[in-house]
């Protein structure tokens, strides 16, 4: 059963640093999404994207994150300066099309010190 | 936006009983109503899901009500063994744009 992965599982980088978290949905899905979820909380909406271009963001994506589909496979998400606060496990999904079921990669556990 | 409230925050059952968690939303356009487990490290799956048009699902030990009057939702599992332990989030959303809104979560401990 194909699946939604994600590289690299874990992340440590340090406060102010540029990291990018990447993820290959599943191959014929057109809609992706991350979320992140702080430990021991909720799973958090950051973005949806679609078509090549960002369809929903949520409060938490602010203009030092981004998204981006360099090719066909990889979807990846940028923080470019990141904070204590970004510490957090990253999940990306992707959908066969709006209003199904998601599939959730095993997450990125991004660690800023 | 979008808010979804879950409880218990914690549930602890013998096995062989049954385990009910319960969702509320606020949306009245929400139309898709997932739950999902998460086992500690693992990412969440897919275990049952509802769309509006439908009061109730069923899989095996697996069952979902929607009330979309009172705009509840719950996720019923009966005979419950402890490799249901994990915690399960219950999610609301519509399209466009489909973000899932999720609920805090409930950590269901089956205790042999």
């Amino acid at each position: 059963e194909p699946e939604v992965t994600q590289t690299p599982s874990h992340q440590v980088t340090q406060m102010g640093q540029e990291v990018i978290l990447r993820c290959v949905p599943i191959s014929n899905h057109l809609y992706f999404y991350w979320y992140r979820q702080i430990l021991g909380q909720k799973v958090e909406f950051l973005v949806s994207f679609y078509n090549n271009e960002i369809s929903e963001k949520s409060e938490i994506f602010d203009d030092q994150f981004s998204v981006e589909r360099p090719d066909g496979s990889n979807f990846t998400l940028k923080i470019r300066s990141t904070k204590l606060e970004d510490s957090a496990m990253y999940f990306c999904a992707s959908s066969e099309r709006a209003g199904n079921e998601q599939y959730f990669g095993p997450g990125t556990r991004l660690t800023v010190t | 936006g979008e808010n979804v409230e879950q409880h218990p925050s914690t549930l602890s059952v013998q096995e062989g009983d049954s385990a009910v968690i319960k969702c509320t939303y606020s949306d009245s356009a929400s139309n898709y109503f997932p739950w999902y487990k998460q086992e500690l490290g693992k990412r969440p799956q897919l275990i049952i899901d509802i769309r509006s048009n439908v009061g109730e699902k069923k899989d095996q030990r697996i069952a979902v009500t929607l009330n979309k009057t009172a705009k509840h939702f719950s996720l019923h599992i009966t005979e419950t063994q402890p490799e249901d332990s994990a915690v399960y989030f219950c999610a609301a959303s519509r399209s466009p744009g489909n973000q899932f809104y999720f609920g805090t979560g409930t950590s269901l401990t089956v205790i042999p």
